[in-house]
């Protein structure tokens, strides 16, 4: 079955210490997207990619850094994770961007915990 | 600045019928999601509308109202397993989507 497929689904890291979450697709989408979601809040975008052309959002900080390095995966980066970086870390899909009918296909998730 | 907004959470029986609002205010408007979210787990895709009007997809339905920026998301027959969060969302005129933050929805026996 096509998907997006996230690992780790569970990530620990120390506080200031690097990590990397991963996301894979097999849908063949040209649109990737990061969201960060934290408890009962709404998703926040953090990035997307259309092709290989990277949008960053205005408001994301500059800790958090990402990479395509192909249509399948796309990586998250972020440098020094602090408390607040602790999170739900969402990878989506779409097949295309300025279509409006087109819903993001999610994966499972990353759940980042930072002590 | 950009608004979409739900109730925080809802109760309802299993069998009953239950409807969860969403008002927005956004630059443009390019179509209404309604996404479903299991507590720790990804959101996934329950309905689009564009057009005013009901949208129905078995006991799920979703309407919109454009002039009002209203839609709403019915589910019918509850299950147990509708106990969820369910999030509206929407395309603004940079096709970018603007989430709200979700309604909790209780199921009670």
């Amino acid at each position: 079955d096509a998907m997006v497929i996230q690992n780790p689904r569970y990530q620990v890291t120390q506080f200031g210490k690097p990590v990397t979450l991963s996301c894979s697709q097999t849908l063949n989408h040209n649109v990737m997207y990061w969201y960060q979601q934290k408890s009962s809040q709404a998703p926040k975008l953090l990035f997307h990619y259309y092709d290989k052309d990277f949008n960053n959002e205005a408001d994301t900080p500059d800790n958090f850094q990402s990479r395509r390095p192909n249509t399948s995966f796309c990586f998250l980066d972020i440098r020094s994770p602090g408390l607040g970086d602790a999170a739900m870390y969402l990878c989506a899909t779409s097949s295309r961007w300025a279509d409006s009918s087109y819903e993001q296909y999610f994966g499972p998730g990353t759940r980042l915990t930072v002590t | 600045g950009q608004n979409i907004d739900q109730p925080t959470e809802m109760t309802a029986t299993e069998g009953a019928i239950v409807q969860i609002n969403c008002t927005y205010q956004t630059s443009g408007f390019n179509g209404l999601f309604w996404y479903q979210q299991h507590a720790g787990e990804a959101p996934t895709f329950l309905s689009y509308n564009v057009l005013d009007g009901l949208e129905e997809k078995g006991r799920f339905s979703s309407f919109l109202s454009r002039s009002k920026g209203y839609s709403y998301l019915l589910l019918k027959e509850l299950q147990m397993k509708d106990s969820a969060s369910y999030l509206c969302a929407v395309k603004d005129s940079n096709y970018q989507l603007i989430w709200g933050a979700g309604t909790k929805l209780i199921i009670k026996p």
